[in-house]
C-alpha cells in the first residue's frame, strides 16, 4: 500500500530530554503534513500540522519542521515527558487522500 | 462534545464469514474516512465518505466495502474473511473532508480472524 517512509522505527529518550522523530516523504506536490501520536488502546491523536508554504510551525512543546528541497519532516518535543511514550506518526495528503508513515515508537526512560 | 464512536470495540470472526463495523462521526462532520491499521503495513487508507458517497478509494479488493447514511454515520464491511484481514479498523472523521483538514479518529475495532 502507500506510506511515507520513517527514518527509525524505534526512539528511546530520556525524561527531560527533547526529541526528534524524522520522516521522508516522497511526493513533492503534497502540501499538508501533520503528526499524530497513537497510545496503546487508542485511536491516533492529532498534534501538529504544517502547510508547504511554511517551513516550521509550533505548537505547546513541539514543533514541526518542513524541509521540501529534500522532503523531510521532523517533530521535535522539547522536555519529553513519560506520559510522551507513544507511536508518532506522520502524514501527507496526495492524491485527495492521507498517507501515513510506519510510525516511530517512543520510549521516555525515567 | 462527543468523539468519533466505534462499534464494537472487539470481534472474532472465522474465514469466510463476513463482518459490518459501525462509526458515528463528531457531530457535524460531514466526511468519515477508514483505515486498516496492521503491525507489518502500518496505517492504509481504505476509503471516504462524504454525503453519502464514496469520494475517494485506497488499493483494497472489492471485499470490502462501506456506505454511509444520511446522518453521516458510516458502516463498512468485510465479505469473506481472510486470516490477512485481521486488524485494527480505524474510522475518522472530519467537517468536510477537505484535503488539508484535519482527522479525528475513533478509538477502532480490532478483528480477529480465526
Amino acid at each position: 500500500g502507500e506510506s511515507v517512509g520513517l527514518h527509525l522505527p524505534t526512539l528511546s529518550v530520556q525524561e527531560g530530554d527533547n526529541s526528534i522523530i524524522n520522516c521522508a516523504y516522497s511526493n513533492s506536490a503534497s502540501d499538508y503534513f501533520i503528526w499524530y501520536k497513537q497510545e496503546s488502546g487508542k485511536g491516533p491523536q492529532f498534534i501538529i500540522d504544517i502547510r508547504s508554504n511554511m517551513d516550521k510551525r509550533q505548537g505547546q512543546r513541539v514543533t514541526v519542521l518542513l524541509n521540501k528541497t529534500v522532503k523531510h519532516l521532523s517533530l521535535q518535543i522539547a522536555a519529553t515527558q513519560p506520559g510522551d511514550s507513544a507511536v508518532y506518526f506522520c502524514a501527507e495528503t496526495r492524491g485527495g487522500k492521507l498517507i501515513f508513515g510506519q510510525g516511530t515508537e517512543l520510549s521516555v526512560k525515567p | 462534545k462527543a468523539g468519533v464512536t466505534q462499534t464494537p470495540r472487539y470481534l472474532i470472526k472465522t474465514r469466510g464469514q463476513q463482518v459490518t463495523l459501525s462509526c458515528s462521526p463528531i457531530s457535524g462532520h460531514r466526511s468519515v474516512s477508514w483505515y486498516q491499521q496492521t503491525p507489518g503495513q502500518g496505517l492504509q487508507f481504505l476509503f471516504e465518505y462524504f454525503s453519502e458517497t464514496q469520494r475517494n478509494k485506497g488499493n483494497f479488493p472489492g471485499r470490502f466495502s462501506g456506505r454511509q447514511f444520511s446522518n453521516s454515520r458510516s458502516e463498512m464491511n468485510v465479505s469473506t474473511l481472510e486470516l490477512g484481514d485481521s486488524a485494527l479498523y480505524l474510522c475518522a472523521s472530519s467537517l468536510a473532508g477537505r484535503v488539508a483538514e484535519k482527522l479525528f479518529f475513533g478509538s477502532g475495532t480490532q478483528l480477529s480472524v480465526l
